[in-house]
């Protein structure tokens, strides 16, 4: 079955730890994107890279880092330095830019 | 970052009943797309847009491509309980290939 998979669906962390996410697709999409969702609220994006080792900050990288060494994979390192890191987090990916984005299930970080 | 408004924020209904939500946007948009999330997923698309004017229904949804380009709109005929969920869209225009994504409107559906 061809899909976008997060995990793990539940994290939990202590104050001042880094953490890393996972995003794996296999759809063979080039595009892939990270969003975070605050109770109530949008999806706002992080960081989006449109080819292997390439990628940018969206409307609120600070506290984040990602990586794209390979085409399947784009995890996301949620850093001490964010200051409130409690969220649920969305993984997407689409063939390219500007096209169709598919989501991940989503993993809910609690930083304790 | 630049977010859509998405009305209404939220709507109580009575199963059977039809729903109608908007969004709109101060600045031309290219693609609208329409995702639904149910609570604790990832949210699944719906329909996509890529054409002024364009109409496009996916079962009992049916969406619309704003003539101006600066908004679109959702429908749900004979709404059932696994409508339940918060519906979201989202736009991409401009020399951006980032999708900007609506507020939500968070739909509950009365047996």
């Amino acid at each position: 079955d061809g899909g976008i998979t997060q995990s793990p669906k539940y994290l939990f962390r202590k104050e001042g730890q880094n953490v890393t996410l996972s995003c794996e697709q296999n759809l063979n999409h080039d595009a892939m994107y990270w969003y975070r969702q605050d109770p109530g609220q949008g999806l706002r994006l992080i960081y989006y890279s449109q080819i292997v080792n390439d990628f940018q900050k969206g409307d609120i990288a600070e506290g984040y880092s990602v990586s794209r060494e390979k085409k399947e994979s784009f995890p996301l390192t949620v850093t001490s330095a964010q200051k409130n890191p409690t969220a649920f987090y969305l993984c997407a990916s689409s063939i390219g830019g500007g096209s169709e984005q598919f989501f991940g299930p989503g993993t809910r970080l609690t930083v304790l | 970052g630049q977010q859509l408004n998405q009305s209404p924020q939220s709507m109580f209904i009575q199963e059977g009943e039809d729903v109608s939500m908007n969004c709109t946007s101060s600045s031309i948009f290219n693609t609208w797309l329409w995702y639904k999330q149910d609570p604790g997923e990832g949210p699944v698309l719906l329909i996509a847009l890529y054409k002024a004017g364009e109409l496009t229904s996916n079962g009992r949804l049916t969406a619309q491509f704003g003539i101006t380009r600066k908004d679109s709109f959702l429908n749900i005929s004979a709404s059932i309980p696994s409508d339940v969920g918060i519906y979201f869209c989202a736009g991409q225009g401009g020399n951006t290939d980032k999708l900007i994504f609506g507020t939500g409107t968070r739909l509950q559906v009365f047996p």
